[in-house]
């Protein structure tokens, strides 16, 4: 099967913005929606984003999620980041009937 | 809103079986098209899928883990099972119950169990 890798850890600025990449080692992000999850610290995952590139009403416009082909890729981008928003994030794709998630970043705000 | 709730022993021994419940309420466990789904996360480790039962009856998991898992649903009781046999000190983790729907993500989630493999 196939495998997402992620950066282990990104850091930035409150205020900033970060990217989160998560490439797929085999057959075509395009082919298979990508979806990230955040999970904080003692907490369960939350959806941020579904079919590449589709928030959750409750989400604010901050997230934002893109695919890109020439690298076999899918990024989550965080605009005006909040302290808040340091936690765990896990990008999640399947093949057929297999789930598979990414090994997960963790994002600190400082 | 649908809500989720693992039950289980937090402690099996090993080489005994695992065996979880998730009950779901504020919604129905038939007739949605959901894939009901087990997922694991070990200590300081990220999210490992474990497999689902859809809607329709059928199931899919991990391929790591297929010898050793079933997934199973009592619709009348609104509840849905994990069974994992033969487990070892690796099978330790933090046991999440989910409901994948269309989109096919995650959209519900347990609070999560710990369950350690210990004798």
């Amino acid at each position: 099967n196939f495998m997402l890798t992620q950066p282990h850890s990104v850091s930035e600025s409150p205020g900033k913005t970060v990217t989160i990449s998560c490439t797929r080692s085999s057959g075509s992000v395009a082919a298979n929606y990508v979806q990230w999850y955040q999970q904080r610290p003692g907490s369960a995952p939350t959806n941020l984003i579904y079919e590449d590139d589709q928030r959750p009403s409750r989400v604010p416009d901050r997230f934002s999620g893109s695919i890109d082909s020439s690298s076999n890729s899918a990024s989550l981008t965080i605009s005006g980041l909040k302290t808040e928003d340091e936690a765990d994030y896990y990008c999640q794709s399947y093949d057929g009937n297999i789930r598979v998630f990414g090994g997960g970043t963790k994002l600190t705000v400082l | 809103q649908v809500q989720l709730q693992e039950s289980g022993p937090g402690r099996v021994q090993p080489s005994q079986t695992l065996s979880l419940t998730c009950t779901v309420s504020g919604g129905s466990i038939s007739g949605g098209g959901h894939y009901w789904t087990w997922i694991r996360q070990h200590p300081g480790k990220g999210l490992e899928w474990i497999g689902y039962r859809f809607d329709s009856g059928s199931t899919s998991y991990n391929p790591s883990l297929k010898s050793r898992t079933t997934i199973s649903v009592d619709a009348t009781k609104k509840q849905f099972f994990l069974r994992l046999k033969s487990v070892t000190a690796a099978d330790t983790a933090v046991y999440f119950c989910a409901r994948e729907g269309g989109g096919f993500h995650l959209d519900s989630w347990g609070q999560g169990i710990l369950v350690t493999v210990a004798s």
